[in-house]
């Protein structure tokens, strides 16, 4: 059974990059036709879908944060991760990591990594 | 961006009551529409997708319903365990969006 799991930096500084990795194990991340997601929560709040890395290396970002966003995919390691330069207090959110069969449906999900952008 | 609207935004129940949440997206997604169910302090988990099939070992009283701009959620007979907030979410066009969430307690 796949499972998923973040981790990385709990506390950025304001104006510094974000770095999360998502560790993938019962399967793999070069698997075909797969798509490996990050979404993110604000506490409290709702859902916003950050983008995607597919496993040839293709990458999609929300427009609303493209100018800040990268991701990469490590086969070596199993994992896939994302970094978000210059953050800001909106930036505080748990950050979800998903696989996708289409890049519409998102399952499953990791447990989630808490990021706290202090100023 | 495609706007996903669910209603109500939270709702009290009871144990046994049968629950319907909508959800309205600003255009047509034909049936790109996944539901979500997120405990606290959990993930969200997959419920049901393309708008109407229920996701491998979901409960079979949850159901989704609709297509174009209208969906809804359908729990019948309220379990303890379904106490959560339920997401819809479009994977129409990108980028992905989700509805705000609404969030069923106990009455």
């Amino acid at each position: 059974q796949l499972q998923l799991q973040e981790s990385g930096s709990g506390l950025v500084k304001s104006s510094q990059t974000l770095s999360l990795t998502c560790a993938v194990s019962g399967g793999s991340v070069n698997s075909g036709g797969f798509s490996w997601h990050w979404i993110r929560q604000p506490p409290g709040q709702g859902l916003e879908w950050i983008g995607y890395i597919s496993q040839s290396g293709i990458t999609y970002y929300n427009p609303s944060l493209r100018s800040r966003l990268s991701m990469s995919l490590d086969m070596s390691k199993n994992h896939f991760s994302v970094n978000l330069t210059s953050v800001t207090a909106a930036d505080t959110a748990v950050y979800y990591c998903a696989r996708s069969a289409d890049t519409r449906v998102f399952d499953p999900w990791g447990q989630g990594s808490l990021v706290i952008v202090s100023s | 961006d495609i706007q996903m609207t669910q209603s109500p935004s939270s709702l009290s129940a009871s144990l046994g009551d049968r629950v319907t949440i909508t959800c309205r997206s600003s255009q047509t997604i034909r049936t790109y529409l996944n539901w979500y169910q997120q405990r606290p302090g959990k993930a969200p988990n997959l419920l049901i997708y393309s708008a109407s099939t229920l996701q491998s070992g979901v409960p079979s009283r949850f159901s989704g319903s609709g297509s174009g701009t209208e969906f809804t959620l359908t729990i019948t007979s309220l379990q303890p365990e379904d106490f959560a907030t339920y997401f819809c979410q479009q994977g129409y066009s990108t980028p992905r969006t989700f509805g705000q969430g609404t969030k069923v307690e106990i009455k």
